[in-house]
């Protein structure tokens, strides 16, 4: 079946760095997106990815953070300058039609100390 | 900022009972998905529901969603041990691409 591939697994970085977390969708797939989950809370939607642009961001995303695709499979979330706050599961998840229902991958936990 | 809220919080059964969780809101979706997660993985999608009134089956997994769209519930007949997890219920607020917003989920443990 397929899957959506994220790496790193773990990521320990320290406050202030820069960090790229990196995904394969599906490959037939249209829809991406980047979600976090802070340790006990809920998943929270950073950012939607359609045609090579940004379709919606959240009020998380901020100036600190940016998607790129660079090559036509690969799918980047990138955070510029790491906050204790940023400590979290993210998940990368595609969808081949609005509203199919997501494939997620198995997140980056990444710890900003 | 639309709600989903999902109750109980935490739900501990003997294997082979029946139970039901909710998925709750005062707004409208469009469509409604069921997610189960495992500690460290990401949501495994169950079901996406898009009419109101529609009941889906999946198995053991009866899935509701209500009749002006705004509520959805998860019942699972003689639950098993396999079935624990957290089981969390997300919406789409209209027929474009836009993001999910998920509830805080439902844990459920069910004991052998």
């Amino acid at each position: 079946e397929p899957e959506v591939t994220q790496t790193p697994s773990h990521q320990v970085t320290q406050m202030g760095q820069e960090v790229i977390l990196r995904c394969v969708p599906i490959s037939n797939h249209l829809y991406f997106y980047w979600y976090r989950q802070i340790l006990g809370q809920k998943v929270e939607f950073l950012v939607s990815f359609y045609n090579n642009e940004i379709s919606e961001k959240s009020e998380i995303f901020d100036d600190q953070f940016s998607v790129e695709r660079p090559d036509g499979s690969n799918f980047t979330l990138k955070i510029r300058s790491t906050k204790l706050e940023d400590s979290a599961m993210y998940f990368c998840a595609s969808d081949p039609f609005l509203a199919a229902g997501y494939t997620f991958g198995s997140g980056t936990r990444l710890t900003v100390v | 900022t639309q709600l989903l809220e999902q109750s109980p919080q935490f739900l501990s059964i003997q294997e082979g009972e029946n139970l039901t969780v909710y998925c709750n809101s005062s707004s409208v979706f469009s469509s409604l998905q069921w997610y189960r997660q495992e500690p460290g993985e990401g949501p495994v999608l169950l079901v996406t529901v898009v009419t109101g009134g529609e009941v889906k089956k999946l198995k053991r997994l009866t899935f509701q969603f209500g009749d002006a769209r705004k509520d959805s519930s998860l019942h699972i007949t003689a639950a098993q041990p396999g079935d624990t997890g957290l089981y969390l219920c997300a919406g789409a607020r209209n027929s474009g691409n836009t993001p999910l917003v998920f509830g805080k989920g439902t844990r459920l443990s069910v004991i052998a």
